[in-house]
């Protein structure tokens, strides 16, 4: 079946470890989305991509960054720059000019 | 600015009713397409409906309809014949141009519950 995953569903880290968050479609979407959401709140975009090897930040990017070396794959690394990780995080995809579909997300905590 | 606004943090709806979420958007675009998404306790985001700035129909998908007034920068979700299973938070958003640029903005959310 078509479909976002992603892994882990639930994540721990250390304070100053690296972590990184995977996201795969097999949709053939062009573009790609990282969202980070607090308790209660909405969503906040990380980073986006329109196309392989192309990616921008979006409102919140201090301490990730991302890779968009094939189509189907757009890796998100939480970094130690970030001072307040634990959140609920979603990855997304489009075709262009159509809706998002969402993947199941990853809890991150910083233990 | 807020490009979505949600002025209800919170609704109640009881079970087998209409119920209208409210959202305002601002835009300066003449192309931007419209969604509204749900999300139970589980945390997936789930598509319910879309509207293009073009569209002059309202939007319906089953028991949703999107209220649709381009004047007023207004785009309500209306649920009829509610259900517990509605019980979530619905979050509306905005894509703002045509096909690139595809910058998906989302309002606050808010939070429905249905009550039997």
């Amino acid at each position: 079946d078509g479909g976002i995953t992603q892994s882990p569903k639930y994540l721990f880290r250390k304070e100053g470890q690296n972590v990184t968050l995977s996201c795969e479609q097999n949709l053939n979407h062009d573009a790609m989305y990282w969202y980070r959401q607090d308790p209660g709140q909405g969503l906040r975009l990380i980073y986006y991509s329109q196309i392989v090897n192309d990616f921008q930040k979006g409102d919140i990017a201090e301490g990730y960054s991302v890779s968009r070396e094939k189509k189907e794959s757009f890796p998100l690394t939480v970094t130690s720059a970030q001072k307040n990780p634990t959140a609920f995080y979603l990855c997304a995809s489009s075709p262009q000019g159509a809706e998002q579909f969402f993947g199941p997300g990853t809890r991150l905590t910083v233990l | 600015a807020q490009k979505i606004t949600q002025t209800q943090p919170g609704m109640f709806v009881q079970e087998k009713e209409a119920v209208t979420l409210d959202c305002t958007y601002d835009t300066s675009d003449q192309s931007y397409g419209l969604f509204w998404y749900k999300q139970p306790s589980s945390g997936e985001m789930i598509f319910l409906i879309y509207q293009g700035s073009y569209d002059e129909q309202n939007a319906t998908e089953g028991r949703y309809s999107l209220n649709f007034q381009k004047a007023r920068k207004s785009a309500n979700l209306v649920i009829s014949a509610s259900q517990l299973g509605d019980s979530a938070m619905y979050f509306c958003a905005m894509r703002e141009g045509r096909n690139y640029g595809q910058n998906f903005v989302f309002g606050p959310g808010t939070r429905l519950s249905v009550l039997p």
